[in-house]
């Protein structure tokens, strides 16, 4: 168990929808990440947030957005679902802004 | 642009004996890289850390080296076991050393048989 957990678990919605993944670190940690996992693409960072700021960015689309609140939870938004967007999406955090991450059990989205 | 390239083909090894991973970068030099092991369905689970003056690293039957010369990373696990068995992912930042953003390989999947 790393310490950092997703919810929820599985998500089934239909194209054109919008959801909402939740995260909350490892106690101490403030830097958050997310990143999207499918079959034909690996593993493909999109967002880290640092201590509520957003530290980096990457391949992620206007569609989706995302935060960290002050009490280091962070929250993926995801809009006008594609069947495309169908992924694992984890959550990562780490205690500096660098370093070793440790990573969330995932949500599994699937889009109809 | 940046690349990471992996072993693209399953490993196949018997108990007991050393698995050796590769991962290669092109185009940059990054300042360290990671391995994460990932078992289906689940997150990614860090191992190892190297930095680029690091020339090799341990940690109990795990083994890391990081050549900047040849622009790769092995990743060595001796007395392998069938636990061991699981997809192998290596990490360097993108960038030099642009923080937590890194660059995940496809991954290389082991296989140890008893």
């Amino acid at each position: 168990d790393s310490g950092v957990t997703q919810t929820p678990k599985h998500l089934i919605t239909a194209t054109g929808q919008r959801v909402t993944l939740r995260c909350s670190p490892r106690s101490g940690d403030l830097s958050v990440y997310w990143y999207q996992q499918s079959l034909d693409q690996g593993l493909q960072f999109l967002i880290q947030y640092y201590n509520g700021e957003e530290r980096a960015k990457g391949n992620i689309l206007e569609r989706f957005s995302a935060q960290q609140f002050p009490d280091l939870h962070s929250e993926l938004n995801l809009s006008s679902l594609e069947l495309g967007d169908s992924a694992l999406y984890f959550c990562a955090s780490s205690v500096e802004a660098v370093g070793e991450q440790y990573f969330g059990p995932g949500t599994r989205l699937t889009v109809t | 642009s940046q690349k990471i390239e992996q072993n693209s083909e399953a490993l196949n090894i018997q108990e007991g004996k050393t698995a050796t991973l590769t991962c290669n970068y092109t185009n940059y030099s990054p300042a360290y890289l990671q391995w994460y092991r990932q078992d289906p369905g689940r997150g990614p689970v860090f191992l190892l850390l190297i930095r680029e003056n690091e020339k090799e690293k341990r940690k109990e039957r795990l083994k890391v080296t990081f050549d900047t010369t040849l622009k790769q990373s092995l990743f060595h696990i001796t007395a392998s076991q069938p636990a061991d068995s699981a997809t192998y992912l290596c990490a360097p930042p993108r960038g030099y050393n642009q923080g937590g953003k890194l660059i995940f390989g496809q991954g290389t999947e082991l296989s140890v048989k008893p």
